[in-house]
Parts: structure tokens; C-alpha cells; sequence
């Protein structure tokens, strides 16, 4: 089992939808949770980054961690065409300066 | 603005003829970190750098080799780039050391197409 798995996609939404966009991972261990964007062509930037288990929320975007199920989810609400990119999570193994573990990232559309 | 530089951001390479490609960062970190994205697929680390020291994946081809002269900068040598080796390269900077969450800045990639 790879240490984190998401579904590639791609996710076509409608303008103004919502989206869920998932990962899983098999290590109990993993405290800290980040979410990167990457435009088409360019590399990844953070969005947002969870440590441990619970919400976080920024402006539209909120980070969701359920460490039981060892599954995190980032929604988007009200999304917008130019969310349109691929959505990354990314997780290191532990802290410090382990490399991160990212997930094949989800390729999402937003369609004005 | 910080940030971190790459180039070329393109880079049109012939089958077997050897590529450099460079990375400069003016955020003063420790770690740097090489990785490869091929289309639809998660980046994978190749190598990283806590200052001098460097780390090298189990799996990344002996074809690929790194150098980082100073903090600011690290380039990454292809000797004899397959067509399996075109891909976006990532170069990715994170302070290091400390506890806490890992967060890397990463540049804009290079492209690297090989004929």
C-alpha cells in the first residue's frame, strides 16, 4: 500500500460548487497535513497545512483531518474558474527535514 | 520578492546530449530538495541537500547527479537523458531543522522535452 493515495481525477465542477478533493494514508504516525495547488505549468505552492486531527479554514478553503480513518479532505466552496489546477496532498513523514510523501494530486475544472 | 529560480524553464534536449538544470534560491535555506513530475503523476524526490550533506534516493538513476556549491544555489545533471526522462523538474527549498511541519517552496519547474 503506497503511504498516501488520492484520486487523480480529473473533477469537473460548475462555477460556484463545491468540491471535495481526498487523500488517504496508511501511517498512524503522520501528524502534520498540507495541501499544495499547482497551476498548469508551474510548480506547487502550499495552500494550507493541519497538524493533527480537525478543521482549519481559510477564506474559502477549508482542511479537514480525521486521523481515525486516516483520511483528510480539503473542500472549496463557492469555487471559482481560476481554482482550476491540480490539488496536491502532501505529507511528511515526520518532522524536521523528512521529505515530503505527495499524492498523485487531483486535476480539478471549474467551468464558468 | 524571496524566491526560488529555476532554469531554463524549457529546455529541448537530443537523445544521449547532457543537460544542466539550475536552481537558486534567495530565502537562505538549508534544505534543497530536486524532484521529477511526469504528467498525472505525484513529484518524485530524486535528491536533497541539508547544506553540504547530501541524500540521494535509493531509486534515482545513476544517470542523474546533483551539485550544490553554496547555499544559494544547486543544479541537477542529466549525462544522458533517455526519452523516459522527460518531465518537469522541481526545485523545492525548506529552512530545515526544528520540529515541526516541512513546508517547502518550491520554484516554477523546467520542462525538459528530449528528442
Amino acid at each position: 500500500q503506497k503511504e498516501v493515495e488520492q484520486d487523480p481525477g480529473p473533477l469537473s465542477v460548475p462555477e460556484g460548487a463545491i468540491v471535495s478533493l481526498n487523500c488517504t494514508y496508511s501511517n498512524s504516525a503522520f501528524q502534520y497535513f498540507m495541501w499544495y495547488r499547482q497551476y498548469s505549468r508551474k510548480g506547487p505552492e502550499l495552500l494550507m497545512y493541519t497538524y493533527s486531527s480537525g478543521n482549519k479554514e481559510d477564506g474559502r478553503f477549508t482542511a479537514q483531518v480525521d486521523k481515525s480513518s486516516k483520511y483528510i479532505s480539503l473542500f472549496i466552496r463557492d469555487s471559482q474558474p481560476s481554482d482550476s489546477a491540480t490539488y496536491l496532498c502532501a505529507i511528511p513523514p515526520n518532522s524536521g527535514n523528512t521529505p515530503l510523501v505527495f499524492g498523485k494530486g487531483t486535476r480539478l475544472s471549474v467551468i464558468a | 520578492d524571496a524566491m526560488v529560480i529555476q532554469n531554463p524553464r524549457y529546455q529541448v534536449t537530443q537523445f544521449g546530449k547532457p543537460v544542466t538544470l539550475s536552481c537558486s534560491q534567495t530565502l537562505n535555506h538549508n534544505v534543497m530538495y530536486w524532484y521529477q513530475q511526469k504528467s498525472s503523476q505525484a513529484p518524485k524526490l530524486l535528491f536533497h541537500y541539508y547544506d553540504k550533506d547530501f541524500n540521494n534516493e535509493a531509486d534515482t538513476p545513476d544517470n542523474f547527479q546533483s551539485r550544490r556549491p553554496n547555499t544559494s544555489f544547486c543544479f541537477l545533471d542529466i549525462r544522458s537523458p533517455g526519452l523516459g526522462d522527460a518531465a518537469m523538474y522541481l526545485c523545492a527549498t525548506t529552512l530545515g531543522g526544528g520540529s515541526g511541519a516541512n513546508v517547502l517552496t518550491f520554484g516554477a519547474g523546467s520542462r525538459l522535452t528530449v528528442l
